[in-house]
């Protein structure tokens, strides 16, 4: 069955390092978005791509990087300058040209220790 | 700037009552969708209903209708005869005008807990 895949399911990340969630999906959609989420909070949106090797930046993209290298995969890196990185990411991805037809992965909590 | 607005942080209903959960969207675009989607405790978010800007009729898919009242800028989510299984999270979000800037990225308002009493 086609859908998305984030790994891993929990981090746990010292201070000072980088991290990276991965986001894998094998429903040829054309658009990736990553998403951070707070306890009790929305979704916020950190970045997206549409094609590949081109992605924007979203509302709180400080301190994240990503890369777009194959339609497939979005993997999203964590640096040490996100300054409170503890948050849930949820990766989601769209084909191009629908109304909607999100689909999301589902999740990875990340824990700074 | 657009943005969703959910006013109820948590809400109660009696199984097999139905509940309003509220929403309220600010864009300036005139074509935009608009989403409602369920957190169960384990993270995922679960698709429940979608309402275009130009459906003239609201949206409903099984147990879950749309109440779109587009002159108020409302899209409230409407589930009837409430299951033990329907507390969760519910976000209601928004996509804004298809462009290449806009991305189809999805706007989340802060969500509204649900919580179903035997």
């Amino acid at each position: 069955d086609g859908g998305i895949t984030q790994s891993p399911k929990y981090l746990f990340r010292k201070e000072g390092q980088n991290v990276t969630l991965s986001c894998e999906q094998n429903l040829n959609h054309d658009a990736m978005y990553w998403y951070r989420q707070d306890p009790g909070q929305g979704l916020r949106l950190i970045y997206y791509s549409q094609i590949v090797n081109d992605f924007q930046k979203g509302d709180i993209a400080e301190g994240y990087s990503v890369s777009r290298e194959k339609k497939e995969s979005f993997p999203l890196t964590v640096t040490s300058a996100q300054k409170n990185p503890t948050a849930f990411y949820l990766c989601a991805s769209r084909r191009t040209g629908t109304d909607y037809g999100y689909t999301f992965g589902s999740g990875t909590r990340l824990t700074v220790v | 700037a657009q943005k969703i607005t959910q006013t109820q942080p948590g809400m109660f209903v009696q199984e097999k009552e139905a509940v309003t959960l509220d929403c309220t969207y600010d864009t300036s675009d005139q074509s935009y969708g608009l989403f409602w989607y369920k957190q169960p405790s384990s993270g995922e978010m679960i698709f429940l209903i979608y309402q275009g800007s130009y459906d003239e009729q609201n949206a409903t898919e099984g147990r879950y209708s749309l109440n779109f009242q587009k002159a108020r800028k409302s899209a409230n989510l409407v589930i009837s005869a409430s299951q033990l299984g329907d507390s969760a999270m519910y976000f209601c979000a928004m996509r804004g005008a298809p462009s290449y800037n806009q991305g189809g990225k999805l706007i989340f308002g802060q969500g509204t807990e649900l919580s179903v009493k035997p």
